[in-house]
């Protein structure tokens, strides 16, 4: 299993430009989840998705777009850049089955810079 | 609605000595508790985690956590560092739909 892979590793953009960070999972998990990590801070939550066709917001969610037409893939969409969302993004997945709570696992992550 | 607090940002040892990283929750429900460890540039890697079973958790590379409900603390510890335990730690807490909320991160440095 390859696990979680994430696309691409690193990436500057000009502000207003837009862009897709694709994820996918291979490990047939139900919930997929993206997390944006700031310097000196733990990672917030930005959307959710407990299946196919079902997103949610996360703490976080203004400036991003989400998707899950699949359940392997989650890309997450940027429409219109900002400096503000210069940060290293984190992809997730794990198995949930009612009120358990299993362990995330994450990918290695992408690093943008909005300049 | 929970949270977490780790109690110190930055935590330094002397290689072969005792690690404590501290972390105390708040929740209104019987938690699920984890701790991530991340090496610079790296993803998450899971270390332990904590589901309501035994209260003493153990996990990779020789770590350990005890959930102590009345104290509403879930502390890392390890008996011996080594100098790849060097990294950033963070206590987490899962919350509705698994929803994760992380602390803000311990910085482990090891030193010789």
């Amino acid at each position: 299993n390859a696990g979680v892979t994430q696309t691409p590793k690193f990436r500057i953009l000009k502000i207003g430009q837009s862009m897709t960070l694709q994820c996918a999972q291979d490990m047939n998990h139900n919930y997929m989840y993206w997390y944006r990590q700031d310097p000196g801070m733990g990672l917030k939550l930005i959307y959710y998705s407990v299946g196919a066709g079902i997103t949610d917001k996360g703490e976080v969610p203004n400036g991003y777009n989400v998707s899950r037409s699949t359940t392997e893939d989650f890309p997450l969409r940027l429409e219109l850049a900002a400096p503000s969302q210069t940060s290293v993004y984190f992809c997730a997945s794990s198995y949930t089955s009612g009120t358990v709570s299993y362990e995330q696992y994450f990918g290695p992550g992408t690093r943008l810079t909005v300049t | 609605a929970q949270s977490v607090t780790q109690l110190d940002s930055h935590v330094s040892v002397s290689e072969g000595t005792p690690v404590l990283l501290r972390c105390n929750y708040s929740s209104s429900y019987s938690p699920s508790l984890f701790w991530y460890v991340q090496h610079p540039n790296k993803g998450l890697q899971l270390l332990l985690k904590y589901t309501s079973a035994a209260t003493l958790v153990k996990g990779i590379n020789g770590f350990e956590a005890e959930f102590k409900k009345s104290e509403t603390s879930f502390h890392l510890t390890k008996p011996s560092a080594h100098m790849s335990d060097a990294a950033e730690y963070f206590c987490v807490v899962a919350g509705g739909g698994n929803k994760l909320t992380f602390g803000t991160g311990t910085q482990l440095k090891v030193e010789l």
